[in-house]
């Protein structure tokens, strides 16, 4: 199975302050067709997950531009620009190029 | 709007059997695979446990729940089911349904909790 590893498991920001957020994979998430399979969630509290990032860098519709994605191969990044109060929750990624689907243990963003 | 909608989650007790169904509106339903993924209560772990092709012909399932869950769907009633046999402590969970592709992607439903 592919692990999926987050860094930090928590972090307290500031708002308008930046965040990052780190996602390894134990094997590359790339694909014979160039695509590379990673994901990211924000899950609020009470509420279901919500998808953030498609294929590491496509922001999802609706997504404010402050959150983006980058990496490649087995390792990745999500960043907030500029944090706001909305964005608290816990933050997946998730990779779907090898079965089974697996998703890091979660990064919970508290703000401050 | 597009909606997916647990329900049947319950308490049972060891070694029972539950039948999960996800009731999807607002999209073509037949046009998307559909996950079921669950979240643990306490540590909040994410896993993924099944999954079903457009025409129901394909299934997948995570190790740890192969020969004892069921999943399938009826895309005339546009409604997916994960039938749950031989359940376990570990089943304790959140079952939510996922719209997606091969992979899940955009919509999740609100789930249902399966206690054992």
């Amino acid at each position: 199975d592919i692990v999926m590893t987050q860094t930090p498991l928590s972090l307290s920001v500031t708002p308008g302050q930046p965040a990052s957020i780190s996602c390894m994979s134990s094997e590359s998430l790339l694909y014979s067709n160039g695509k590379t399979y990673l994901y990211w969630y924000l899950q609020k509290p009470g509420q279901s997950p919500q998808l953030l990032i498609y294929e590491v860098s496509n922001r999802f519709s609706g997504v404010p531009d402050r959150f983006s994605g980058s990496g490649s191969g087995t390792d990745f990044t999500l960043k907030i620009s500029r944090v706001e109060a909305e964005d608290a929750g816990i933050y997946y990624c998730m990779q779907s190029i090898h079965l089974p689907i697996t998703f890091g243990q979660g990064t919970r963003l508290e703000i401050k | 709007e597009v909606q997916l909608v647990e329900s049947g989650g319950g308490l049972v007790q060891p070694g029972g059997s539950l039948r999960l169904s996800c009731a999807a509106s607002g999209f073509t339903f037949s046009d998307y695979w559909m996950h079921w993924v669950r979240q643990t209560p306490g540590k909040g772990l994410v896993w993924w446990v099944s999954r079903v092709s457009r025409d129901g012909s394909g299934t997948n399932y995570a190790d740890s729940v192969k020969g004892r869950f069921t999943i399938s769907r009826d895309n005339a009633k546009n409604t997916v089911y994960l039938e749950l046999n031989s359940l376990r402590a570990e089943d304790t969970a959140i079952y939510y349904c996922v719209r997606g592709t091969e992979g899940p992607r955009d919509q999740w439903g609100q789930g249902t909790l399966v206690t054992v």
